[in-house]
């Protein structure tokens, strides 16, 4: 059974509109992040968390908010969606020895 | 800030020819931890080999790599490529004292043909 899972997979947002990206973990790991992919870039962090009310900015954390209510949960928030967000998220949960485990990816596009 | 360059965006190989992923680092820290990610298509990324002991050789899966602080450096390797190795990797530094925030390179796609 999945331990990092992410909804919604796909989604589709009108510029200005409010996104929001949820995370779900089940291996008890304190710390959790949010990345986005692009070619030629990578994974850049753009917020985490060391446990339940923490977030942290990540390198790129501008255009986005981060919400982290419990243990399990990890949410992204995108106040006012931008083309240049469109972009594939993950969710990671990190675990002993820095190994992270990520979630399947959202699919973001921003019209 | 800690950074990762991985030299090639893309690396297209034939069936059973040796593998090379380059991936150099930078970061003030004297004992950072390097990892290999690996992301196959459709699925999660996932840890494929990590180290943070000079230039001792780690193996996973039939790929190795070792940690030269002295170049820092942390190529991957594997002696003969399989279909099956055909995916996105990437290189990654975190800091080793205990925040747990990896830096990733920009990523190698690696196809291998017949």
């Amino acid at each position: 059974e999945a331990a990092v899972t992410q909804s919604p997979r796909n989604k589709v947002a009108v510029t200005g509109g409010k996104v929001t990206l949820s995370c779900n973990q089940t291996n008890n790991h304190n710390n959790m992040y949010w990345y986005r992919q692009d070619t030629g870039h990578g994974l850049r962090l753009i917020h985490y968390s060391y446990g339940a009310g923490s977030t942290e900015k990540g390198d790129i954390p501008d255009g986005y908010k981060a919400s982290r209510p419990s243990q399990e949960n990890f949410s992204l928030i995108l106040e006012l969606a931008t083309p240049s967000q469109t972009s594939v998220y993950f969710c990671a949960s990190g675990g002993e020895g820095y190994e992270q485990y990520f979630g399947p990816g959202t699919r973001l596009t921003v019209l | 800030g800690d950074s990762v360059t991985q030299t090639e965006g893309l690396v297209t190989l034939t069936e059973g020819l040796p593998v090379m992923l380059n991936c150099t680092y930078q970061t003030i820290y004297s004992n950072p931890f390097l990892f290999w990610y690996v992301h196959y298509l459709n699925e999660s990324p996932r840890l494929l080999l990590k180290s943070s002991t000079d230039n001792k050789r780690t193996e996973h899966q039939g790929f190795h790599a070792t940690l030269h602080k002295s170049s820092s450096s942390f190529h991957l390797q594997k002696s003969s490529a399989q279909l099956s190795d055909s995916a996105l990797y990437y290189c990654a530094l975190s800091e080793n004292y205990g925040n747990e925030k990896i830096t990733f390179g920009a990523g190698t796609k690696l196809t291998i043909k017949p």
